[in-house]
């Protein structure tokens, strides 16, 4: 089975750089899409296929992708970004979809 | 706009069952896949299954297989999963999520969750 690996945590002060990677051999073949998740909300996508933004979503979230890491890059990170990040992919047919472990991001 | 609203969780002895429900408005329901997704207290989130618009095809994450079924009404515009034989380890607030269908293999809307707490 398939299997995607993140970092547990990733702390960052105000208007610094946050990168959450995001590792998994399913991701070379397989777009990733991240969501983030604010306490006793449910999780909402901020990146779909590896780097294309949703619309609304602020131009500070970034993804990319090379061969089996995808990165979530947050710049100039502001105190609402404190939350969890999972990034989230599938096997080849689409049909079992799989989540990272989950990253917390702490705004120091 | 697109609502989803889960209903059925509560506590649940270990060994029983428990239905829960889905309830979609927004979008045309029967054109849709639906997924369920779990969220264990402090953990993340877990993929559990998915069914076709038409309910042709499930399928199933490892860890629910037999014992889990998903299912839906197109004309209650209403999704199911039935839980069996739970465990402790099934406690988790559960999640509807939308298909994007060809969109993409992503979970498109999601519903706020229903808590399932597993006691005696």
């Amino acid at each position: 089975s398939y299997e995607l690996t993140q970092p547990p945590s990733v702390s960052v002060s105000p208007g610094q750089t946050a990168r959450i990677t995001c590792f998994g051999d399913v991701l070379p073949k397989q777009y990733a899409y991240w969501y983030q998740q604010k306490p006793g909300q449910a999780p909402m996508m901020i990146i779909y296929k590896d780097s294309e933004r949703p619309s609304g979503i602020p131009e500070r979230f970034s993804g990319s992708s090379s061969g089996t890491t995808v990165t979530l890059t947050i710049s100039g990170v502001q105190a609402e970004d404190e939350a969890d990040y999972y990034c989230q992919s599938s096997d080849n047919s689409g049909n079992y979809r799989m989540f990272g472990g989950g990253t917390k991001v702490t705004v120091l | 706009q697109v609502h989803l609203e889960e209903s059925g969780g509560g506590v649940v002895q270990p060994g029983r069952s428990l239905r829960l429900s889905c309830k979609v408005s927004g979008f045309t329901f029967s054109n849709s896949g639906m997924h369920w997704v779990r969220q264990a207290p402090g953990k993340g989130l877990e993929w559990l299954s998915l069914i076709s618009s038409d309910a042709t095809y499930t399928y199933y994450a490892h860890s629910v297989k037999g014992r889990f079924t998903i299912s839906r009404d197109n004309s209650k515009n209403t999704l199911y999963l039935q839980m069996s034989s739970v465990s402790a380890d099934d406690m988790a607030i559960y999640y509807c999520a939308k298909d994007p269908g060809l969109a993409g293999f992503y979970f498109e809307f999601w519903g706020q969750g229903t808590l399932v707490t597993v006691s005696s």
